[in-house]
This record gives structure tokens, sequence and C-alpha cells, in this order.
């Protein structure tokens, strides 16, 4: 099956840095979509892609799908310790396709 | 919010008794899924529904089975429980525009299950 090489597995940062990550895969995908979880709850969706070569910010979060269709980035600036958790990248390889393929996570931690 | 409810929130079983998983959702949507999530592994598809008792198999859905019989209900049953099914189990619906399936997933706050 399809596979997201999602990295770093972990970052170790102090607050108002930047964090980059990123999201690759062997195959191409249409979608790409960003989600983080907090301890103890469920993902949730910070950031969903459509295009090739789109940037999208939400806030903070500024995520790209790459021109190639394999790859994704998500930017997060000047962090704060709400930013804490485990972000997820995960791929649709057709639009309206039920099935999506997850990345298994970058865990961010800050450093206080 | 979603409307999306699990339940039980936590559950310890022992080996081989079977268990259900539900799963409620209050908006009417079409979509409907189920994760487990794993250290080193992230969140896998065990099995999805697109309607009532339609439903699809995913990546890890071996020893696992399921049912739709009304839209607001997705059990997920595991028949005899093993300790390799010890997870945390989330439920999932997606986002539906102009009819297509775009992706966007909304999770219930999951469900801990511990085979022992």
């Amino acid at each position: 099956g399809q596979q997201l090489n999602q990295s770093p597995q972990s970052m170790f940062i102090q607050e108002g840095e930047d964090v980059s990550m990123n999201c690759t895969s062997s195959s191409i995908f249409n979608t790409w979509l960003w989600y983080k979880q907090d301890p103890g709850e469920g993902p949730v969706l910070l950031i969903a892609l459509y295009k090739a070569g789109e940037l999208t910010s939400n806030g903070r979060l500024t995520a790209q799908f790459g021109i190639t269709r394999k790859d994704s980035f998500l930017n997060i600036s000047a962090s704060i310790p709400s930013d804490v958790g485990i972000y997820f990248c995960a791929g649709q390889a057709n639009f309206g396709n039920e099935k999506l393929t997850f990345g298994t996570g970058t865990r961010l931690t800050i450093i206080p | 919010d979603a409307g999306i409810t699990q339940s039980p929130r936590h559950k310890v079983t022992e080996t081989g008794t079977p268990v259900t998983l539900r799963c409620h959702q209050t908006e009417n949507h079409r979509y409907m899924y189920w994760y487990r999530q794993d250290p080193g592994h992230g969140l896998r598809l065990i099995h999805y529904s697109y309607g009532v008792k339609d439903t699809d198999k995913g990546e890890v859905s071996d020893g696992y089975s399921v049912s739709r019989s009304k839209t607001e209900d997705f059990l997920l049953t595991l028949e005899s429980a093993t300790s390799s099914q010890t997870s945390v189990y989330f439920c999932a619906i997606s986002e539906v525009q102009s009819g297509i399936n775009t992706g966007e997933l909304f999770f219930g706050e999951g469900s801990r299950l511990t085979v022992l």
C-alpha cells in the first residue's frame, strides 16, 4: 500500500522558534492534509491542500502542496506552548477517494 | 464540532472475549471510519462505511468486523480479542462537498482498549 514518510519523528525546540516538518511519498497524492493531535484527544484538521504548488496559511501555520505531488510541508512560526502535540500528514490519492493514508507523525516538544 | 461520540472510552478485556466499540454521529454524515493508533504506526484504517449497510475494508481489517444499520451508528467488533488488538481506536467522519468526499476527517475522542 501507499506509505507516507514523515520527518522528523520528533522535535525539541524552545518557545518562539520556528518549526518545519515534511511528508514525502513514493506515489502521487492529489490532496494533502495536516492534522494535530493533543494528548488524549483525536486528531484535529489544521490545513487541507488541493492543488499542486498551493500554499495555505492558518494563523501561524503554513502548509505547502509540493509541485511533484509527492510531498508536503508544514511550518509553524513563533512557536508557543499550545503547539505541543503530534502532527500528522495525510494524503488522498484521488479527490473523492474514501481513503486517506497517514504519516507516522512528528512529535513536537517545547523546552522551557 | 462534528458531533461524534465514541463508547466506551476505556475498556479492559481478556483474550478471546468479544468486544464492540460504538461510534455515534449526530449530523447525518455519509462516510464513517474506524482507525487504530499505535506507537510508530500512526493511524491505520480498519474499516469504513459509505452508507447504511455499505462498508469496505481498510489496510488492517483482519480480526475486525463492522456494521452500519443506521446512518448515525457505526459499530466495530472484535469477535475474539487478542493482545495485538490493544490500541486506541478512533472513529471519524468525512466532509462531503457537492457529493464528493473531500478527505477532511473529523475524529472522535478515541476508545482505549486493553486486551490482557
